[in-house]
């Protein structure tokens, strides 16, 4: 079975400060996938960013990089020049890939950050 | 918006009463996941159907959680004799071949009294 473990349970930065959330994980797969969801206050889940295993060089999607250690099990996320838009629970999230059985297991979520952004 | 609808958004209920949730992805969505979210933490997958057929469900909580998508689009969600216990949001998401992502819907908040 696999864990994913996010050990900050709220982090608070001002407006356009860069700001890192963590996240580590725990399986014995090698072929996998790790996702960082965004879910804003009575708002829809939406994929912020994702990286495959076999990859490599970390995923970025504009003012989102991630920081992929695969030897040590760590996936963080920075948020650069942040907004007030992006305040809202982050979750740190694992899938087995396809090939593996995967997929069919859904995702395995941490427990989630709350960040907030000050103006 | 990510495609996904879910009703109703929210439901009051008296315990031991019986309670569906309905979860309509956009017709290319053939994967469909159903997730349960309690305060504080994290999405908890319960059940998986790839097009109509339901792969996995050994993650359904207890055996009055049953799931069903019988013609491959929508999918309905229902909990037979709630228990304050299932008060959560309940989640449902969709995905298609050759694609790792999830988009959820809005989810379903359930109130047992």
């Amino acid at each position: 079975a696999q864990t994913v473990t996010q050990s900050q349970p709220e982090m608070s930065v001002q407006e356009a400060e860069t700001v890192t959330l963590s996240c580590t994980y725990d399986t014995s797969e090698n072929n996998y996938y790790l996702f960082w969801y965004k879910q804003p206050p009575s708002r829809q889940m939406i994929l912020v960013i994702r990286q495959e295993a076999y990859k490599q060089q970390n995923a970025t999607e504009n003012r989102f990089s991630v920081n992929f250690q695969k030897a040590a099990k760590s996936f963080s996320l920075k948020i650069s020049d942040s907004q007030l838009g992006d305040t809202a629970m982050y979750f740190c999230a694992f899938m087995r890939s396809w090939g593996s059985g995967g997929g069919a297991d859904g995702l395995t979520f941490g427990k989630g950050t709350h960040l907030i952004i000050q103006p | 918006d990510t495609g996904v609808s879910q009703n109703p958004r929210h439901k009051i209920t008296k315990r031991g009463q019986n309670v569906t949730f309905r979860c309509d992805p956009i017709s290319e969505h053939n994967r469909l996941y159903w997730y349960r979210q309690t305060l504080g933490q994290g999405p908890e997958f319960l059940t998986y159907f790839q097009n109509e057929a339901q792969l996995e469900k050994s993650r359904l909580l207890s055996d009055r959680f049953s799931a069903e998508r019988p013609k491959g689009s929508f999918s309905t969600l229902e909990i037979q004799r709630t228990e304050q216990g299932d008060s959560a949001m309940y989640l449902c998401a969709a995905g298609r071949d050759s694609y790792n992502e999830q988009f959820f819907g809005p989810g379903t908040r359930l109130t047992v009294l």
